[in-house]
């Protein structure tokens, strides 16, 4: 059964820190693997997208990596802000017709002050 | 902005009632979506859209009706709905139906079912 495993469920760091989130998959065949990050009561935002050759990739403070063989992803936040505080959501993809995008429940980060 | 707008942004409603959700995208883009977004729970895909013939149902019940006009619009029409029904509701467009484009997102109508 294709499914996305996200941890930890929550988090709370100081503003200033860094953190590091984790993405699980056993979607097959694999397409490709993008993190989101969620405002509360907004859509979605793409912050990283990557194909399975693609070991990591950055976006500002947000670096992603992805490990196709143990089918692992890790989500990397430098410097945290208080606007970082949000869901952050994986999203796993298989090379299928229609959309077969499965997600995650997502990791809800909240930066203090 | 994503480029997808949604409206209403918040919506009450009586489980008697008929209402529609209404979203359009700018981006050119030849699929849309409707998801589900519950508390504690994964986004729900609930209906895909391509070159606007549906092409996905993931048994959704038929309070729930949704209807493509052009490419650029997507409703969702609900009536006699149950306060399970409370929920985040999410429409997504991308270039085409295939799994490896990307989904880009509007800003939801928050749903409440009293």
């Amino acid at each position: 059964k294709n499914q996305v495993e996200q941890s930890p469920q929550s988090l709370i760091i100081l503003e200033g820190k860094n953190c590091t989130l984790q993405c699980n998959y056993t979607v097959s065949p694999f397409s490709n693997l993008r993190w989101y990050k969620q405002d509360t009561g907004r859509g979605p935002v793409s912050l990283t997208i990557m194909t399975f050759s693609e070991n990591t990739k950055s976006n500002g403070r947000y670096t992603a990596t992805l490990d196709a063989d143990t089918k692992q992803s890790s989500l990397h936040i430098t410097a945290s802000q208080l606007s970082d505080s949000a869901s952050y959501i994986c999203v796993v993809s298989a090379w299928e017709a229609g959309t077969a995008l499965i997600f995650g429940k997502g990791t809800t980060l909240s930066v203090s002050s | 902005e994503t480029g997808v707008t949604q409206t209403p942004r918040h919506l009450v409603m009586g489980m008697t009632n008929k209402k529609s959700l209404k979203c359009e995208q700018h981006l050119g883009h030849n699929a849309m979506y409707w998801y589900k977004q519950s508390a504690k729970k994964p986004l729900e895909l609930m209906f895909v859209y391509s070159l606007e013939e549906r092409v996905e149902n993931n048994s959704v019940p038929s309070r729930f009706s949704p209807e493509c006009p052009n490419s650029s619009h997507l409703f969702l029409h609900l009536h006699t709905l149950q306060p399970e029904d409370s929920a985040l509701y999410l429409c997504a467009s991308s270039q085409d139906g295939v799994s490896n484009t990307e989904a880009f997102f509007g800003q939801g109508t928050r749903l409440t079912v009293v």
